[in-house]
């Protein structure tokens, strides 16, 4: 079966350009999250999605990032006046549910590199 | 203030021998841990998870000791091989909560 996939794989950008990321998740999973993991760190948590609507956006860095999800499905991460040290690899998890147990296990997808130059 | 910590960047072992990777946490109310296998250029991969109900959980080579009163979990692999060598991030869960937060990682490299 299909896992989660995102597209583009990488997006090189000049800073100030506006980029959007988009994760498509299993079928079926309720829950979508997005990460950020940059150069040397680990997974940054960034945003949760519970079917369309975002119960956590508190890792979000700035009001330059917004996330939305459609369909309970397709989500796309958008990143408006970009700088450099948006550069990170931006990936993007589902789950069958949001509450945390055994159940819960979050399969990832490959990944966006971004690089704002 | 990193809740979840994986104090060795990187570590080196040789094929057939025990590689052991560490993880600290600071939040008492976490419940649920799970490590994470990452290659290059790809997502991470589940490996495996313990509940805090449990002490050590065995997956053929891999197993993990979680110790509640020292806030320390660990993830044995035996034999290592050189397939193993990937990044590999502990996370941890409070239960009920969506949220898991990820350690910064641990490279291992298994030496032919």
């Amino acid at each position: 079966g299909a896992g989660v996939s995102q597209s583009p794989s990488n997006k090189v950008t000049e800073k100030g350009k506006d980029v959007e990321l988009r994760c498509d998740p299993i079928s079926g999973h309720t829950a979508l999250y997005w990460y950020r993991q940059s150069l040397g760190q680990g997974l940054e948590f960034l945003i949760y999605f519970q079917g369309n609507s975002a119960p956590d956006k508190s890792g979000l860095p700035s009001d330059r990032f917004s996330a939305e999800r459609t369909g309970g499905s397709v989500s796309t991460l958008t990143i408006q006046r970009t700088q450099q040290e948006d550069s990170a690899v931006y990936l993007c998890a589902s789950s069958l549910a949001g509450a945390g147990g055994s159940y819960n296990e979050q399969f990832f997808g490959p990944g966006t590199r971004l690089t704002v130059l | 203030d990193q809740q979840v910590k994986q104090n060795s960047p990187s570590l080196s072992v040789q094929e057939g021998r025990i590689s052991i990777l560490n993880c600290d946490y600071t939040n008492s109310m976490f419940d649920y841990f799970l490590w994470y296998k990452k290659y290059p250029a790809e997502g991470p991969t589940f490996l495996i998870s313990i509940s805090s109900i449990k002490d050590k959980n065995e997956d053929g080579r891999f197993t993990v000791f979680l110790n509640k009163s020292a806030k320390h979990l660990s993830l044995h692999i035996v034999p290592s091989q050189p397939g193993d060598s990937a990044v590999y991030f502990c996370a941890a869960s409070g239960s009920g909560t969506y949220k898991y937060i990820f350690g910064t990682g641990t490279r291992l490299k298994v030496l032919a």
